[in-house]
């Protein structure tokens, strides 16, 4: 059965970062993408970025690029997901995404979700 | 980037009722359109992809119509369990936009 299970919830100063962590089970980690998705306070779902490991390829939305870097450590078949020069707007809830990128190619949608992990940024 | 915008906002209606969400592309997106529904404190579950297949273990009172820039997804006799916000998603492109959402709400 496949599994999201991401880290546990974040307070940080602004200014500062936040690496969230995505571990998966069940499938073979490398055939899929993995996608990131934030959501705001009251608010909907924002798209931050995908990462393909076996593309070796990134995508980011273009009001994060600069400040947002996805990673994946495909020994532990965890994804990760950093946010830097933190402001109070970040405070959301982050959650990662798998898209089964070796069946649908690019054109994939998320298919299973982690549980979500809160970041607070407060001073 | 491809805007999606979602209509209505808020939807009240009643268990039993057939009810109606449209989500429009600001570009042709062919049919690479998901259908996600969302409760409170949850993760989004995916329900539909490419604009009308219906995800495994999703009820087919569920059902995705649409292409190129307009889609709905439409909930036939609803259930207490359907009452939660829907969000529709491109996958066109390699920037993925998701609608505002739309919140259905028990009349």
């Amino acid at each position: 059965q496949v599994q999201l299970v991401q880290s546990g919830a974040e307070v940080k100063k602004p200014g500062s970062s936040v690496k969230v962590s995505c571990k998966g089970f069940g499938g073979t980690f490398t055939k899929y993408a993995i996608g990131w998705v934030r959501q705001a306070p009251g608010q909907g779902l924002e798209w931050m970025g995908d990462i393909i490991p076996i593309m070796d390829s990134t995508n980011y939305a273009e009001k994060l690029e600069g400040r947002v870097s996805l990673t994946t450590d495909e020994s532990t078949s965890t994804a990760y997901m950093e946010l830097s020069d933190l402001r109070s707007e970040d405070t959301a809830v982050y959650y990662c995404a798998r898209g089964d990128y070796g069946l649908h190619g690019p054109l994939f949608y998320f298919d299973h979700w982690g549980q979500g992990t809160l970041v607070t940024v407060s001073s | 980037d491809i805007q999606m915008t979602q209509s209505p906002s808020t939807l009240s209606a009643s268990v039993g009722d057939t009810v109606t969400i449209t989500c429009r592309a600001s570009q042709s997106i062919n049919s690479w359109l998901a259908w996600y529904q969302q409760k409170p404190g949850k993760a989004p579950k995916l329900l539909i992809y490419k604009a009308s297949s219906l995800e495994s273990g999703v009820p087919s009172r569920f059902s995705g119509r649409g292409s190129g820039t307009e889609f709905t997804l439409t909930i036939s006799s609803l259930q207490p369990d359907d009452f939660a916000t829907y969000y529709c998603q491109q996958y066109s492109s390699y920037y993925r936009t998701f609608g505002q959402g739309t919140k259905l709400e028990i009349k």
